[in-house]
């Protein structure tokens, strides 16, 4: 069975400094792995993946993602937060390839970026 | 433009009855998702659908029920057999290779 764990419940930072939200999964088999962003009262909204290939990814918002298979890990960076990145934050997991495959979610890191 | 849309935004029930949350998506994606979210706990899936007519249930499937009639639609009715159905409710769609799931703006659920 596949879990994620997100270790921060709450990760406060100034703003313009850098932050690292942490995410550790298990899994048996290869991975898909996801970090979603969730504004208050909103859904979720997709900041970036990793399917396969390079293990540095980037995504939107100027946020990126480094999959570390040997300590299975998947941690989400920005070198430069903005209030507007004031939000929660989710890892997910899933089994890689082949149709559907259950997505598990961590229980979510809140950023709070202070002025 | 294409999306997932779920109504009401906010709901409210009296505790003993019966409520059918809309979730529609114009994605044309095969597979549909709803999930609960509670403080602290992440999603937890409630059902799944990976084509019409047919339907599975997730992890915490006790107390609600679903139908899968139409590919766009994918209804969720909280009976009042859930016990604790206060709740941001959440749907979401993949296509079939299920790279990434689409989510819904939510429907904020609360038992009076």
């Amino acid at each position: 069975a596949q879990s994620v764990t997100q270790l921060d419940s709450q990760v406060p930072v100034f703003e313009e400094a850098p932050v690292e939200l942490r995410c550790n999964y298990s899994s048996s088999v290869s991975v898909y792995l996801f970090w979603y962003v969730q504004y208050p009262n909103q859904g979720l909204q997709l900041l970036l993946k990793y399917l396969s290939g390079s293990t540095l990814v980037k995504g939107i918002n100027g946020f990126e993602a480094e999959f570390n298979k040997s300590q299975t890990s998947f941690h989400l960076r920005k070198p430069s937060v903005h209030i507007s990145d004031t939000a929660e934050y989710f890892c997910a997991v899933s089994d890689g390839p082949g149709g559907y495959q259950k997505v598990t979610f961590g229980t979510g890191t809140k950023l709070q970026v202070i002025p | 433009d294409g999306g997932i849309t779920q109504s009401p935004k906010y709901l409210f029930r009296k505790e003993g009855q019966n409520v059918t949350l809309s979730c529609e998506q114009n994605l044309n994606h095969d597979a549909m998702y709803w999930y609960r979210q509670d403080p602290g706990q992440g999603l937890r899936l409630i059902y799944y659908s990976q084509i019409v007519n047919d339907f599975q249930k997730g992890d915490i499937a006790e107390g609600y029920s679903v139908s899968r009639e139409k590919k766009e639609s994918f209804p969720l009715t909280v009976t009042s057999a859930q016990k604790n159905p206060t709740a941001f409710y959440l749907c979401a769609s993949s296509d079939r290779d299920g790279n990434e799931q689409f989510f819904g703006p939510g429907t904020r659920l609360t038992v009076l």
